[in-house]
């Protein structure tokens, strides 16, 4: 059974810096694992998907790591601006396939704040 | 492209009563569709998967008979909370898997119920 851990459960920066979320699993026979963001009130918006293979993904300012090793992904956000302020969530496939194809177990989330 | 849109945006029934909320795959096909609950300041937990021409599957502790799922085409999965109570306010989120693509998954904006 896949558990998923996020700390910090919240996080305060000012405009400009740069930020490292966690998230660490306890399968390492990972399939893959996505990461998301939500706004209040809204929905999921994805942001970065990395498969078992795959080490790192990358988009804009927002840069994703996989470790399968250790049990875990961070998810590093340069040059934070105040548009970034969510909650940041990682999830990952409970197992590679079978029943469980596509069911997605979440961390707690992490609740970033960005001032301006 | 993969847009997944949800139907009502927000509700508020009476205890007792039914309440439908639709998911549709706009622009592409979906087999599997998901769906997740998640109460105010905690993360998602998945309800039951929906799988297009067959009946739903259930996690362990969600009631079928109080959360009826039809997934009747390749773009549309509805759930009705039957006889809603109070404490089935939420906020209810569904989730499609493209026929095409196994990997990633994508969010509808969610349905929020209140139910008085």
């Amino acid at each position: 059974k896949q558990e998923v851990t996020q700390i910090p459960a919240a996080l305060s920066v000012p405009e400009g810096e740069n930020l490292v979320l966690n998230c660490s699993f306890t399968d390492s026979a990972i399939y893959n694992l996505q990461w998301f963001r939500q706004d209040p009130g809204k929905g999921l918006t994805s942001l970065l998907l990395i498969q078992s293979s795959q080490r790192e993904q990358t988009s804009g300012r927002l840069n994703a790591s996989l470790d399968k090793s250790s049990g875990r992904s961070t998810l590093y956000i340069a040059a934070s601006q105040p548009g970034d302020s969510a909650t940041y969530l990682c999830a990952s496939p409970r197992t590679a396939g079978g029943t469980s194809y596509g069911k997605l177990t979440f961390g707690q989330g992490t609740i970033l704040t960005v001032h301006p | 492209g993969a847009v997944v849109s949800q139907h009502p945006s927000w509700v508020i029934c009476k205890s007792g009563t039914s309440v439908k909320i639709e998911c549709r795959s706009l622009d592409f096909q979906a087999t599997t569709m998901f769906w997740y609950r998640q109460f105010p300041k905690q993360s998602l937990m998945l309800m039951a998967t929906s799988n297009e021409g067959s009946k739903a599957t259930y996690e362990q502790g969600v009631e079928k008979d109080k959360f009826l799922i039809n997934h009747a085409s390749l773009t549309l999965s509805t759930l009705t909370v039957t006889s809603a109570h109070p404490e089935d306010s939420s906020f209810y989120i569904c989730s499609a898997i493209p026929v095409l693509n196994s990997y990633e998954q994508y969010f509808g904006p969610g349905t929020r119920l209140t139910v008085t």
